[in-house]
């Protein structure tokens, strides 16, 4: 069965630090990855996605990368972290039709 | 589209009660629906989906209604348990691109009162 891992769980940085979030699915090949960012108490705001290695669509502009260097690993950085960044980051994938989305548990980011 | 910078509207039911969630798309070329319940701290779970040439799907207590017309999608679910109390996201799958982009609609946030 397919799973997907998503770490860490919780995570405080200080303003103008680096981020690195991962997120691995397991049990299928050439899925659609995406990263969604959840402000408290708002809706799931698409950040990136990528259908294929190396294959990386900005949504919004801002102050983040994103990156995938395998099949089945989607990472997601900044070099200098802003207050902004705060929220919860939320990892999925689809199939390649992009029917139902699978998610990570989520990583709830505090920039202090 | 997204509504990502508004609060969430809310719902509030009493156990037992039925619930009816509701969502507004705006693609007429969607193809392709989900319903998704988060709870707190946790990622969002899949509930029911239905396709564009279905008009009504039932699982579990749930039942989605699609009308195409007015763009609009609804959650039914049948006697609502504390359990259920959540944020309820609705999805839509923009068809006709080559990969698979869902975008989410606003979210409702159901509190069910014992």
């Amino acid at each position: 069965s397919q799973t997907i891992h998503q770490w860490p769980a919780t995570l405080v940085q200080p303003v103008g630090s680096p981020l690195s979030l991962e997120c691995t699915v397991e049990g299928t090949s050439n899925p659609n990855l995406y990263w969604y960012r959840q402000a408290a108490g708002r809706g799931l705001q698409l950040l990136f996605y990528s259908v294929g290695i190396g294959q990386i669509s900005s949504e919004v502009p801002q102050n983040l990368s994103a990156s995938r260097p395998q099949d089945r690993q989607f990472i997601l950085s900044s070099k200098k972290l802003l207050l902004s960044d705060s929220g919860f980051y939320l990892c999925a994938w689809t199939g390649r039709e992009g029917t139902e989305a699978f998610f990570g548990q989520g990583t709830r980011l505090t920039v202090v | 589209g997204e509504s990502v910078g508004l609060h969430l509207p809310t719902l509030s039911v009493q156990e037992g009660d039925n619930s009816i969630i509701n969502c507004a798309y705006s693609n007429s070329a969607s193809d392709y629906f989900i319903w998704y319940k988060q709870e707190s701290g946790k990622g969002p779970q899949f509930i029911i989906d239905i396709r564009s040439n279905m008009d009504k799907r039932q699982g579990q207590r749930v039942t989605v209604l699609l009308n195409k017309t007015v763009k609009h999608l609804s959650l039914q679910i049948a006697a609502t348990q504390p359990g259920d109390s959540a944020v309820y996201f609705c999805a839509e799958n923009d068809g006709g691109t080559s990969y698979g982009k869902l975008t989410f609609g606003q979210g409702t946030i159901l509190t069910v009162h014992p």
